[in-house]
C-alpha cells in the first residue's frame, strides 16, 4: 500500500546549527502538507505544497516539494530552541478524505 | 475559540474495561478522525468520518468502534481494553475536499491500559 517515509528519524543540533528533514512517498502526490508537534502537544499545521516544485519560506523554515511530486523536504535555517519537537510530513491517500502520516523527524536542539 | 476538544486528557484502565474517548468540534468541519500515536510510528489512523452519519476503517481499526453522534461529535469507543491499546489518542477534523485540507487536532488522550 501507499508509505509515507522520513529520514531521519531522529536529529540533535547544536543551537544555530541547520536542520533538514526529507519526507518521501510511495506514490505520485497531489499535495504534501507538514505539521509540528510540541513535546507534549499535538500536531500542528505548518504548509501545505502543491505545485511541482513548489518553494515556501516561512521565516527561518523553508519547505520544498519535489519536481516528481513524491518527496518533500523541510529545512531550518539557524535553530533555536523554540524549533523542539516532531516534524510529521501528510499526503492524501487515494481517498481524498484521508491523508497518511510521515513517521516524523523529532528535532533536539542543545542551547 | 475552542477548536476540538477531547476528553478525557487522562485515563487509566485495566484489560477487560471498556470506555469512550469524546470528541467535539465547533468549527463546523464535516470531517473527523481519530488517530493513536506510538513511539516511532507516527499518526495511525484507527477511524474517520467524511461526513455525519457515515464512519469508516483506518489503518487499525481493530478493538475499537466509533460513533458520529452529530456533525460536532465523533467518539471512540475500547470495549474491551487490552495493553496494547495504551497510547496516545488524537481526534482531529478538516474541511473535506479534493485539494486536502488541514487538520485540525485534539490536545489528546493519553490512555494507559494495565
Amino acid at each position: 500500500g501507499q508509505q509515507v517515509m522520513q529520514i531521519p528519524q531522529y536529529q540533535h543540533v547544536q543551537e544555530g546549527e541547520d536542520f533538514t528533514t526529507y519526507c518521501n512517498s510511495s506514490t505520485t502526490l497531489s499535495n504534501i502538507q507538514w505539521y509540528k508537534q510540541r513535546p507534549g502537544g499535538h500536531p500542528v499545521f505548518l504548509i501545505q505544497l502543491v505545485k511541482s516544485g513548489e518553494v515556501k519560506k516561512q521565516k527561518r523554515l523553508t519547505f520544498q516539494f519535489g519536481e516528481a511530486k513524491k518527496n518533500s523536504s523541510l529545512h531550518i535555517t539557524a535553530t533555536q530552541t523554540t524549533d523542539v519537537g516532531t516534524y510529521f510530513c501528510a499526503g492524501p491517500e487515494t481517498s481524498y478524505d484521508k491523508v497518511i502520516f510521515g513517521p516524523g523527524t523529532s528535532l533536539s536542539v542543545i542551547p | 475559540n475552542a477548536g476540538v476538544t477531547q476528553t478525557p486528557k487522562f485515563q487509566v484502565l485495566k484489560t477487560g474495561q471498556s470506555m469512550t474517548l469524546q470528541c467535539a468540534q465547533d468549527m463546523n468541519h464535516n470531517s473527523m478522525y481519530w488517530y493513536r500515536q506510538d513511539p516511532g510510528m507516527g499518526l495511525r489512523l484507527i477511524y474517520y468520518s467524511a461526513s455525519e452519519g457515515t464512519t469508516d476503517k483506518g489503518e487499525v481499526p481493530n478493538g475499537y468502534n466509533v460513533s458520529r453522534l452529530n456533525k460536532r461529535e465523533f467518539s471512540l469507543r475500547l470495549e474491551s481494553a487490552a495493553p496494547s491499546q495504551t497510547s496516545v489518542y488524537f481526534c482531529a477534523s478538516s474541511v473535506p475536499g479534493h485539494s486536502n485540507q488541514p487538520q485540525h487536532f485534539g490536545d489528546g488522550t493519553r490512555l494507559s491500559i494495565l
